[in-house]
């Protein structure tokens, strides 16, 4: 069964750059009709939907975080990642990355998320 | 667009059904038949335990049972478990420029 594994920094610097990375297991990313997705979780909130990736390099993101979001994929390491610039401690949320089953739109399996820090 | 509507929390004692609700919109829930619902223990990423209203994945105990009328869903837990006791979520797919929303999640506690 496909799992997914989130890894990266759990601190970042306010104005820096987060940058998080998604190893899928168990399957390909480049897989027809999967959408590989980030979302994020405020402490003690909901969740917030931040972005995909399809295998062909499509992207589709969050209009609220467009301008300071960055998300790519390495096929050969089945593998795709996550970059959000000049980050506040409003950015501060427990990240996962999800896949997205594009024909009935669920997100199903999860990473066991992390937790990025925005602080100094 | 704001989150879908969801109880804070919901509880009921063990043995009992207890019902969760999701409301939107005419341009959500009233529009697509695309309402998920996640279970999600403490510190623990969220599962999928419905999807399309009503399908309920392998695995998934069939004492949770979905369901949509109007700009509303619903999840129902029958035959309430202790193992149960956890934080629910509601999502819709909503085909704007943010595709996708979520509910703000509801704690069910088993008395």
């Amino acid at each position: 069964q496909v799992q997914l594994q989130e890894s990266g920094p759990g601190l970042v610097k306010p104005s820096q750059t987060l940058s998080l990375t998604c190893t899928v297991s168990g399957g390909s990313i480049s897989s027809d009709g999967y959408y590989w997705s980030w979302i994020r979780q405020h402490p003690g909130k909901g969740l917030e939907w931040i972005g995909y990736i399809y295998h062909s390099g499509n992207t589709y993101y969050n209009p609220s975080l467009k301008s300071r979001l960055t998300i790519s994929l390495d096929t050969s390491k089945n593998q795709f990642s996550l970059k959000l610039s000049s980050v506040t401690a409003a950015d501060t949320a427990v990240y996962f990355c999800v896949r997205l089953d594009g024909d009935d739109q669920f997100f199903d399996p999860w990473g066991q998320g992390t937790l990025v820090t925005v602080s100094s | 667009q704001s989150a879908l509507t969801q109880p804070a929390s919901v509880s009921g004692s063990p043995g009992q059904s207890i019902t969760i609700s999701c409301t939107g919109s005419n341009n959500d829930i009233g529009r697509y038949n695309y309402v998920s619902w996640y279970q999600q223990f403490p510190g623990k990423a969220p599962k999928l335990i419905v999807s399309e209203v009503s399908n309920r994945p392998s695995g998934v105990p069939d004492r949770f049972s979905g369901s949509k009328s109007g700009n509303t869903a619903s999840l129902t837990i029958s035959g309430l478990q202790a193992d149960d006791e956890a934080d629910y979520f509601c999502s819709s797919y909503i085909g704007s420029s943010t595709p996708w929303l979520f509910g703000g999640g509801t704690k069910v506690t088993v008395l």
